[in-house]
Order: structure tokens, then sequence, then C-alpha cells
């Protein structure tokens, strides 16, 4: 068990590039989550799937944002046309339906938008 | 939806304990976490607590969980340098995928 995986860790962009990030949750787990971190905050919902089945995104994941997980296994999340106010680490975190009480994170994605 | 508050910043000597408080809206949250957070790194789960209990012991650290007045704190005993960190509690809904709601965070300063 190797733990949530992410990649990049860190992105550094220009204004209006388009990035993607993959995550990669703990093997046996059904759970998949994106969340948002910028500074001096704690981290925000954006959606979860179960399997590959997306069945909730948040009124943050505007339309530049898409997120897939078309196997239900690795997912990836795109931000298209970056603007600075994206700049935020993107937290990926996984867990078993059966047992949600466990929520494990990985280590993050850094986003910069220059 | 539910709002979670925390106070920002706690300082404690090395070897003492630490209790960091945490208050949320929700009653209705399944379950109660608390996370760890390093500069520049991820979330660290700790512990959790489901909301029919009142109090959990994981070695050095003890979860409260007073449902009347919507508190929830952490303590940890024998406060150690590496402890020093951002500490989120965050809340969470089973029926609704358990996705979390988190508190803003306190960062704990172990000084020697």
């Amino acid at each position: 068990d190797t733990g949530v995986s992410q990649d990049p860790r860190h992105k550094i962009t220009k204004r209006g590039q388009n990035v993607t990030f993959r995550c990669d949750p703990i093997s046996e787990h059904n759970r998949l989550y994106w969340y948002r971190q910028t500074l001096g905050q704690g981290p925000e919902f954006l959606t979860y799937f179960q399997n590959e089945a997306q069945l909730e995104k948040s009124r943050l994941l505007s339309d530049r944002f898409s997120a897939e997980r078309p196997k239900g296994s690795f997912s990836t999340l795109e931000i298209q046309r970056t603007e600075q106010g994206d700049s935020a680490m993107y937290l990926c975190a996984s867990s078993l339906a059966s047992s949600g009480n466990t929520i494990y994170f990985g280590e993050g994605s850094w986003l910069t938008v220059v | 939806g539910e709002d979670v508050e925390q106070s920002l910043f706690l300082s404690v000597r090395e070897g003492d304990s630490s209790v960091i408080n945490c208050t949320y809206t929700d009653s209705s949250s399944t379950y109660l976490y608390w996370y760890k957070q390093e500069p520049g790194a991820g979330l660290q789960l700790l512990t959790y607590i489901f909301s029919n209990m009142d109090m959990k012991q994981d070695q050095r650290l003890t979860v409260l969980l007073n449902k009347k007045d919507k508190h929830l704190s952490l303590r940890i005993a024998d406060t150690q340098t590496g402890d020093s960190a951002i500490y989120f509690c965050a809340g969470g809904l089973t029926g609704g995928g358990n996705k979390l709601t988190f508190g803003t965070g306190t960062q704990l300063k172990v000084e020697l």
C-alpha cells in the first residue's frame, strides 16, 4: 500500500494555459475526492467519484474545471484557461465506501499561475 | 452547509499537553476527523470519532466530543517539537459521500 499518489507535485504555468493533475488512489479504494486548498485556509471540496461515476460537484468547480475517473482507478483534474485565482494546492483523497470513515489524502499538487 | 471554526494559533512548551478546539454547526455530521498538515505537505489522518461517541483515545491523542455544544477537541499529551504543524478538524456525512468540511486550521507551535 503506497498511499494516495499525486503528480506533478508542483506546476508553474502561464495564465491561459491548460494544466492536468493526476491522482492514483489507494488500490482497493472505490471513492476518490478532489479538494482545493489556498494559503491559510482549510481544504474545500471540489468533487468526488464512486468508481467511475462522478457523484457530486461543488459550485467551486467552474466550467473550466473537469475531472474524470475513466476506469474507476486513477483520476485526472484538468483546468483549462488557467487564471491567477486558480493558484492553490489541489488535494486528492480516497476511501472505501463500505468503511467511509477513513479518508486518506495525497501530498497534493501545487499550482502557481503567473 | 456545515461551518467549522478553530482558533488560529496555539503555542506550548515541549512536554506539556496541547488542546486544540473546534466548533461545528451541523449536528448531523456522522464522523469528525483530525488531520495534521506539515509545511508544503498533504494531510495526515490522525484520528476520527463517530458522532455517537464521547471520547476516543489513541496513544498520545485524546478526542473529546460534546454533541450538545457541538464542540470537538484534540488533546496531545507530552507534546514534542515534531508535533508542530497545522491541525484541521473536519466533519463528514456518511450519507453525503462523506465529503468533508474543514475548519481553517490551528497552527501549533511547540517551543523548547
